[in-house]
């Protein structure tokens, strides 16, 4: 069975830094683009940022680019997203999912990330 | 940016009836290898979002044949035959062709009366 379970959201003051990791299980995570996509509360989905099976390739959208990092450990089946100066607008559940735009069918169950004083 | 333009935002319907949503995009989804990278999520209240339909009208696995994806180019929809309770829930379409970014549809919420 397929699982991606998403950890490290929390709450944390506007400027601060935080870590999500998102462990793969079930498929050949090696193989596969991974994504991760957010949330905001009420809001729609995005597409936040992406990287390449062996890591060698990375995209953000534009709101992130300077400020998130994406990168992946395959021996450990992992994915991470280091989220540095963030924003109150970067409030949302995070999620990561399988395929270069989160388009490949598979998706963890989140994590919340709230940027609050 | 590929802009995805669903409508409408909000479909109340009966059970039974069926319910149609659209999803249109900025420029033509056809990649240079001849897919069209269009995909359909399902996200009801207080979970992940499920694919229903990858590449436009391909049903993934488990999904109920009420469910069909259709259109080409710019235009596409998402049909569902006959409305189930288990159905309400916000509707997005995702284009995969033109990225970086992948871009969804701003999402439409089905509701029953």
């Amino acid at each position: 069975e397929v699982q991606l379970v998403e950890s490290g959201g929390g709450l944390v003051q506007p400027g601060g830094s935080l870590r999500l990791s998102c462990a793969a299980s079930g498929f050949t995570f090696s193989t596969y683009w991974m994504s991760w996509v957010r949330q905001a509360p009420g809001k729609g989905l995005e597409w936040v940022a992406n990287i390449k099976q062996d890591g060698s390739e990375k995209y953000y959208v534009d709101s992130v680019k300077g400020r998130f990092t994406i990168s992946r450990d395959n021996a450990k089946n992992s994915l991470y997203l280091q989220m540095n100066s963030l924003r109150a607008e970067d409030t949302a559940v995070y999620y990561c999912a399988t395929g270069a735009v989160a388009g490949d069918g598979y998706w963890g169950q989140g994590t919340l990330v709230t940027v609050s004083s | 940016d590929v802009v995805m333009t669903q409508s409408p935002l909000s479909l109340p319907v009966t059970l039974g009836q069926p319910a149609s949503i659209s999803c249109r995009s900025s420029q033509s989804l056809v990649h240079s290898d001849g897919n069209t990278y269009l995909n359909w999520f399902q996200q009801r209240p207080g979970q992940s979002p499920r694919r229903l339909i990858y590449k436009v009208s391909n049903r993934d696995s488990g999904v109920p044949d009420r469910f069909s994806g259709s259109g080409s180019g710019t235009d596409f929809t998402l049909k569902i035959s006959r409305v189930e309770a288990e159905d309400v829930g916000v509707y997005y379409c995702l284009q995969g062709t033109h990225w970086p970014p992948g871009t969804f549809g701003q999402g439409t919420k089905v509701e029953i009366k």
